[in-house]
């Protein structure tokens, strides 16, 4: 079995501010974990991946995220909050085997970015 | 990079009729789709998953009558809702995924509103 939790469904941060959204996973088998943004009425556009590579991920739009495996955790942070990042974030775990798949999404954090 | 369209965005449609919605992988062969629901302010539930060639696998709770999904090629797959009720009204939205590979390309999804 696997999950994901993302704390907070709502986070505000001011322009230039450091973002960090929280992610954290439980999963039977080495997880891949995946961060999604999504912007009003359009699907998900994946912003980074960890797939068992390096556990610092960088992705698109300066932000990363680490894995921690003590923590079971895959947070999402970006140094300095742009009024663009403003959208919802959903964390997932993909369990992958052979020919089978099944992701998991988080409920979702809705970024707020005030100017 | 890989590319997934939806077709259409938008349908509005009466409530008892069948509706229709595309998915396509543009630069790729999707051997496996998915189509997920999303209702507002809700994070992504995933309906079923087909492999090209093959029936669907739908998830638990979600009617298979109801939910025709049809993967003829390796570039697309059909959502078919059948006898639409306004329960149905939702964003609809696919993924795609390339033989072996890990990731999920995600379409811009389609809102449906059952009249």
């Amino acid at each position: 079995a696997q999950s994901v939790t993302q704390l907070g469904s709502h986070v505000s941060v001011s322009e230039g501010a450091l973002v960090l959204l929280r992610c954290n996973y439980s999963s039977s088998v080495p997880p891949y974990l995946f961060w999604y943004v999504q912007y009003p009425n359009q699907g998900l556009q994946l912003l980074l991946k960890y797939t068992s590579a390096a556990t610092l991920v960088k992705g698109i739009n300066g932000f990363e995220a680490e894995f921690k495996k003590s923590e079971t955790s895959f947070h999402l942070t970006k140094p300095s909050a742009h009024m663009s990042d403003a959208a919802e974030y959903f964390c997932a775990v993909i369990r992958h085997s052979g020919g089978y798949q099944k992701v998991t999404f988080g409920t979702g954090t809705k970024l707020q970015v005030i100017p | 990079g890989a590319v997934v369209s939806q077709h259409p965005s938008r349908v509005i449609c009466k409530s008892g009729t069948s509706v229709k919605i595309e998915c396509r992988s543009l630069d790729f062969q999707a051997t496996t789709m998915f189509w997920y629901r999303q209702f507002p302010k809700k994070s992504l539930m995933l309906m079923a998953t087909s492999n090209e060639g093959s029936k669907a696998t739908y998830e638990q709770g979600v009617e298979k009558d109801k939910f025709l999904i049809n993967h003829a090629s390796l570039t697309l797959s059909t959502l078919t809702v059948t006898s639409a009720h306004p329960e149905d009204s939702s964003f609809y939205i696919c993924s795609a995924r390339a033989r072996g590979g890990i990731e999920q390309y995600f379409g811009p999804g389609t809102r449906l509103t059952v009249t």
